[in-house]
């Protein structure tokens, strides 16, 4: 969707390593939310963020940290992966109105 | 815990059809709910719900609001194959407005 892209779009790596997934912005909005999608599960909330360096724990939280230095961009980091963590994960952010939540085009990420 | 029940889970009919979603929740300090459609990548927007008995429409979906006894149902009429995928729905709640998903409903359209 125009307005917030997600990178990588895939990854393999080994587990024990870091990652750090990026959610980037171009309209401004103040909130920022990751989610992760696993079959059987929906999407469950990691953790949010309500403004330069304004975030809080979502529902999944463990295992994974955030930063949001600038508005436009909220990054996803696992500390140090598990298999377990083998998810397809969305940012969205919130618009306001009637609008709903925009999300990003997701990540694949794949923990070996 | 905020708790959002989707059914049926799965659900297989032929083009033309109608078919009726439900969404029910529990959820502390409600702001509104929210209805998408998911085929295989990112959900896509549907339908905001925030008003008690207020249809919402948008071609041949539509959405209704029961606070009182807390569900949603989505309809869509005359399905096409096109409408194959899953429905997802949530709730918005609290003061940063997270959302909590349902596991969706996996709709088939069979022509």
């Amino acid at each position: 969707d125009a307005g917030i892209t997600q990178s990588p779009r895939h990854k393999v790596t080994e587990t024990g390593t870091p990652v750090t997934l990026r959610c980037h912005q171009t309209e401004n909005h103040r909130y920022m939310y990751w989610y992760r999608q696993d079959p059987g599960h929906g999407l469950r909330l990691i953790h949010y963020s309500y403004g330069v360096k304004d975030t809080d724990k979502g529902e999944v939280s463990d295992g994974y940290s955030v930063s949001r230095s600038k508005t436009e961009d909220f990054l996803l980091t696992l500390e140090s992966a598990t298999s377990s963590q083998t998810s397809v994960y969305f940012c969205a952010i919130r618009r306001d109105g009637d609008y709903g939540y925009t999300f990003g085009s997701g990540t694949r990420l794949t923990v070996v | 815990e905020d708790k959002v029940v989707q059914s049926p889970l799965s659900l297989v009919v032929h083009e033309g059809d109608t078919v009726t979603l439900n969404c029910s929740y529990e959820v502390t300090n409600f702001r509104s709910l929210l209805w998408y459609k998911q085929e295989k990548k990112a959900p896509t927007f549907l339908f905001m719900l925030t008003s008690s008995g207020i249809e919402k429409k948008s071609g041949r979906l539509s959405s209704i609001l029961d606070k009182k006894e807390l569900f949603s149902i989505l309809n869509i009429t005359a399905t096409q194959t096109g409408d194959s995928a899953i429905y997802l729905c949530a709730v918005s709640s609290g003061s940063a407005r997270q959302l909590t998903f349902g596991s969706g409903t996996q709709l088939t359209v069979l022509p």
